[in-house]
């Protein structure tokens, strides 16, 4: 079956650093996606993978290993507005996207 | 900046009754996806659209859905006989080109079936 796994829960402190991990067994693979989403928001894309290894992107940075199944979010100079849920989801080989149940971020002054 | 719209942000329905949701998608893009996310669960993949056809659905997707380009600037996903199940938000999504590119987000339609 699908199944994606996250923390649900998840705090931390205004300038530290935060890995939000991911862990996936998919049938096939064609990409894993991380989304943030505020409280009653949309989701807004963040980071895409579908090489092994360090994405970049600001504050922000996601890696994966596909031999392992797992991905992890980096948040560096955690912002107040951090504050969200952050989804992992996963493209599988039938090209449909399996998201995971998100963890909830809370960033505190 | 531009933005996925939809409309309307808000619809309340009696089960066994047809809806239609309405989005806009930014204009130069031409993937177009429909997920949903029932309150307080994870969001759930509906199905993408590119070229005026359906290019992925998930198994939630069933005979009851549809979804239509009817001109150059909506998408919509119909909703033929609503049940009690139905109730979720309905997120419509674009890109400019395939996956790997940012999916945008429209703001949702909280589709409340009674």
């Amino acid at each position: 079956g699908q199944n994606i796994d996250q923390p649900t829960e998840m705090t931390a402190t205004e300038g530290a650093i935060v890995q939000i991990n991911c862990t996936y067994q998919t049938s096939g693979f064609n990409g894993l996606f991380w989304y943030q989403q505020h409280a009653g928001e949309a989701p807004t894309f963040l980071s895409y993978n579908v090489l092994d290894g360090l994405e970049e992107k600001g504050r922000f940075s996601s890696f994966l290993s596909r031999s392992k199944g797992y991905s992890y979010l980096l948040l560096k100079e955690l912002q107040m507005k951090d504050s969200a849920s952050y989804l992992c989801a996963v493209r599988d080989s039938g090209q449909n996207f399996v998201f995971g149940p998100g963890t909830r971020l809370s960033v505190l002054p | 900046e531009p933005e996925v719209t939809q409309t309307p942000s808000h619809q309340v329905t009696q089960m066994g009754q047809e809806v239609i949701l309405r989005c806009v998608p930014i204009s130069n893009h031409l993937y177009f996806y429909w997920y949903r996310q029932i309150l307080g669960q994870k969001v759930e993949f509906l199905v993408s659209f590119y070229n005026n056809e359906i290019s992925e659905k998930s198994e939630i997707f069933d005979d009851q859905f549809s979804v239509e380009r009817p001109d150059g600037s909506n998408f919509t996903l119909k909703i033929r006989s609503t049940k009690l199940e139905d109730s979720a938000m309905y997120f419509c999504a674009s890109s400019r080109r395939g996956l790997q590119e940012t999916q945008y987000f429209g703001p949702g339609t909280r589709l409340l079936v009674l």
